[in-house]
């Protein structure tokens, strides 16, 4: 079964410093990986997604994630985090065929100003 | 506006009292999915549908049903609420195959005293 595991439950950072969330997966087979942001009160809001092809991809929003097979990780980062950025980020892991998406626990964003 | 829409917003009911969560989506998505969210447990599927009735379990369908008689509908159904289950309910729709973005409702903020 797969299975996405977020250390990091709470991190804080000040504007305008570079930011790392990590996610580690467990799935037998290339996955698929996912990064939603959560804002306070909303619905959860699709980052960037990791099918296959350039293991560093771009998504909205000024972030970025790296896919590393031999880690088994997807750790998202940004260069200079917005005092908006705050929010609860998943990374999510999908298998093939459209019928699973698991997530992790979340990792929630403070920013100081 | 392409959208999820989830009724109601929030709810406080007592136990044993049968209620319905309306999902709605107009994005033409075969895939819908229900998923509940608590603290330190992220999001965890509930019942998942791949197409107009065709249903099956995710990962915490005890208590729950739902039913798909609609493309655009997707019903999550408590016959007998417990305080267990007072929790943060979402509803997401896609495309398939092959994990298209997921499009989230707003959530149902459940209490179940």
């Amino acid at each position: 079964a797969q299975s996405v595991t977020q250390p990091d439950i709470h991190i804080t950072v000040s504007e305008g410093a570079s930011l790392e969330l990590r996610c580690n997966y467990s799935y037998g087979a290339t996955p698929y990986l996912f990064w939603y942001v959560q804002s306070p009160g909303q619905g959860l809001q699709l980052l960037l997604k990791y099918f296959s092809g350039d293991t560093l991809v771009q998504g909205i929003k000024g972030f970025e994630a790296e896919f590393k097979r031999s880690q088994s990780s997807f750790n998202l980062r940004k260069p200079s985090v917005h005092w908006s950025d705050a929010a609860e980020y998943f990374c999510a892991v999908g298998a093939g065929g459209g019928n699973k998406l698991t997530f992790g626990t979340g990792t929630q964003l403070k920013v100081e100003l | 506006e392409a959208q999820v829409t989830q009724n109601p917003r929030y709810l406080i009911t007592v136990t044993g009292k049968k209620l319905t969560v309306t999902c709605s989506q107009n994005m033409n998505h075969e895939y819908m999915s229900w998923y509940r969210q608590d603290p330190g447990l992220g999001l965890r599927q509930i019942y998942y549908s791949m197409n107009v009735e065709v249903t099956d379990k995710g990962d915490v369908p005890e208590g729950y049903k739902v039913s798909r008689k609609e493309k655009r509908n997707f019903p999550l159904i408590l016959e007998s609420p417990s305080p267990n289950q007072t929790s943060l309910y979402f509803c997401a729709s896609s495309f398939l195959p092959n994990y298209n973005e997921q499009f989230f409702g707003p959530g149902t903020r459940l209490t179940v005293l």
